[in-house]
């Protein structure tokens, strides 16, 4: 079992819409949760941290459930520039970041 | 107030060939990381230096792979002796904090590009 799984996608989704992605992860003592995104063949970068209360960030948001490791990530109003790929990244114990494999984004006029 | 400075961004070797990465961190920044990110993969922890020192190199192949962070000049990532299965976009991370400091936040250079033919 991977220690982050997200479902790859692809989501195809229309100017405007709502979409959510999922994450879980298998390391219970996981302390830090981020989602970053990343851009085809570009770096990743950090779209906003998790909290457990939760947290928003304008159309992002963000949320964790640490009894069912779970992590979720909700954009509103979807807008063409969001087409890029959301990578799940859970910290623990440690400085290591584990990366989900990534869930692939499309936004279409 | 340059990022992380990776090249080259594209390389390409042949198998049994040595290929080296260079790193520049950000400024201020003395704590390195590199990952590996195969195709259709997340990115996968390798290695974590800081100046002159490995301090963990637990997600490094045990054989071919080094990386150094000399008191001077960028940090090396080097493989030798280059397999098709080496190819792959190469990541280095720089922080202002120590490793496991809660709030270490990392940024990410732009990526070096192997490809093994």
């Amino acid at each position: 079992r991977k220690e982050v799984e997200q479902d790859p996608g692809p989501f195809n989704v229309p100017e405007g819409a709502t979409v959510a992605f999922n994450c879980t992860y298998s390391n219970s003592a996981s302390q830090s949760f981020f989602w970053y995104r990343q851009d085809c063949r570009k770096e990743p970068k950090l779209l906003m941290s998790v909290y457990s209360s939760g947290n928003e960030d304008g159309r992002f948001t963000a949320q964790l459930n640490r009894a069912s490791q779970y992590i979720s990530l909700l954009i509103r109003d979807s807008k063409l520039s969001d087409s890029a790929t959301y990578l799940c990244v859970v910290k623990y114990s440690s400085y290591k970041l584990i990366f989900g494999s990534g869930t692939r984004l499309l936004v279409r006029p | 107030n340059a990022g992380v400075m990776q090249n080259p961004r594209h390389l390409v070797r042949r198998r049994g060939q040595e290929a080296r990465l260079r790193c520049s961190p950000m400024k201020g920044h003395s704590h390195v990381y590199w990952y590996r990110q195969l195709p259709e993969e997340g990115l996968k922890f390798m290695v974590y230096l800081q100046k002159e020192n490995i301090i963990d190199e637990s997600g490094m192949p045990k054989e071919r792979f080094s990386a150094e962070f000399p008191k001077e000049g960028p940090s090396i990532l080097r493989i030798q002796q280059v397999v098709r299965g080496d190819s792959a976009a190469y990541f280095c991370a720089s922080s202002s904090l120590a490793g496991d400091s809660g709030a270490n936040v990392l940024t990410f250079g732009a990526g070096s590009r192997l490809t093994v033919l």
